[in-house]
C-alpha cells in the first residue's frame, strides 16, 4: 500500500529555513507527481508545491514563489520542500500528497508535519 | 488563478438527511474538480474526482455532478460517520486552489 512518511518539521524563528522531506513506498514513485499541501490552524487547505514524475517541472503557489524550493530524489523515492525565509504565515501543518496513483486526483496524503515560526 | 468558492459554509443536518454543497470556479475548468472529506486532526480523503467519479472504497450516497463552473458534492442519507468538513479543489491548471470548506455539523 501507499506509504508516505513526512519529516523535518518543527519551531523555527521567522527569516529563519526549514526542509521538510517526505519517503514514500508502496508505488512506483518515478512515475508520478508530487505535490505539498498545508492548513494553517483551524483554517481551510492551501496548495503550496508539487514536482513532475522526472522533477523537471516544478510549480508553486505564488506567496511562496521565490522562498520555497521543492525537489525530489527518484533514487531514493523521496520528495523534499526547501523553506526559506519563513514567516509566520508560513505556520502550518504540512502534507506530502501524490496524484494519480490511483485516481486522478490528490489520491494519497501523508500523516502531516507541523511547521510553527514563532519568534 | 483560478478561484474556488464554496457554499455554504457550515450546514446542520440530521441522520439520514440529504446534503447538498456547491462549488464555483471563477472560470471553466472542465470537469477537473474533486472532492475531499476532513475529520479533525486527520489527513483529508480524496471522495470523487473528475467531477463525478467515486473514488474506491467510498459509499454510494456520495455523488457529484456539474461541468465548467458549477459543481455539486450531494451526500445522500447522511451518516455519523459523514460528519466532517468538504473541500472542493480544481486540477484544471496551476496552481491548484481549494474551496474555502463547508463543515457539515450535526443538528
Amino acid at each position: 500500500q501507499v506509504q508516505l512518511v513526512e519529516s523535518g518539521g518543527g519551531l523555527v524563528q521567522p527569516g529563519r529555513s526549514l526542509r521538510l522531506s517526505c519517503a514514500a513506498s508502496g508505488f512506483i514513485f518515478s512515475n508520478y507527481a508530487m505535490h505539498w499541501v498545508r492548513q494553517a490552524p483551524g483554517k481551510g487547505l492551501e496548495w503550496v508545491a508539487a514536482a513532475s514524475y522526472d522533477g523537471a517541472d516544478k510549480y508553486y503557489t505564488d506567496s511562496v514563489k521565490g522562498r520555497f524550493t521543492i525537489s525530489r530524489d527518484n533514487s531514493k523515492n523521496s520528495v523534499s520542500l526547501q523553506m526559506n525565509s519563513l514567516t509566520f504565515a508560513d505556520t502550518a501543518v504540512y502534507y506530502c500528497v501524490t496524484y494519480g496513483v490511483s485516481v486522478a486526483g490528490l489520491d494519497h496524503w501523508g500523516q502531516g508535519n507541523l511547521v510553527t515560526v514563532s519568534s | 488563478d483560478i478561484q474556488m468558492t464554496q457554499s455554504p459554509s457550515s450546514v446542520s443536518a440530521s441522520v439520514g438527511d440529504r446534503v447538498t454543497i456547491t462549488c464555483r470556479a471563477s472560470q471553466d475548468i472542465s470537469n477537473w474538480l474533486a472532492w475531499y472529506q476532513q475529520k479533525p486532526g486527520k489527513a483529508p480523503k480524496l471522495l470523487i474526482y473528475a467531477t463525478f467519479s467515486l473514488q474506491s472504497g467510498v459509499p454510494s450516497r456520495f455523488s457529484g455532478s456539474g461541468s465548467g463552473t458549477d459543481f455539486t458534492l450531494t451526500i445522500s442519507n447522511l451518516q455519523p460517520e459523514d460528519f466532517a468538513t468538504y473541500y472542493c479543489q480544481q486540477a484544471n491548471s496551476f496552481p491548484l486552489t481549494f474551496g474555502g470548506g463547508t463543515k457539515v455539523e450535526i443538528k
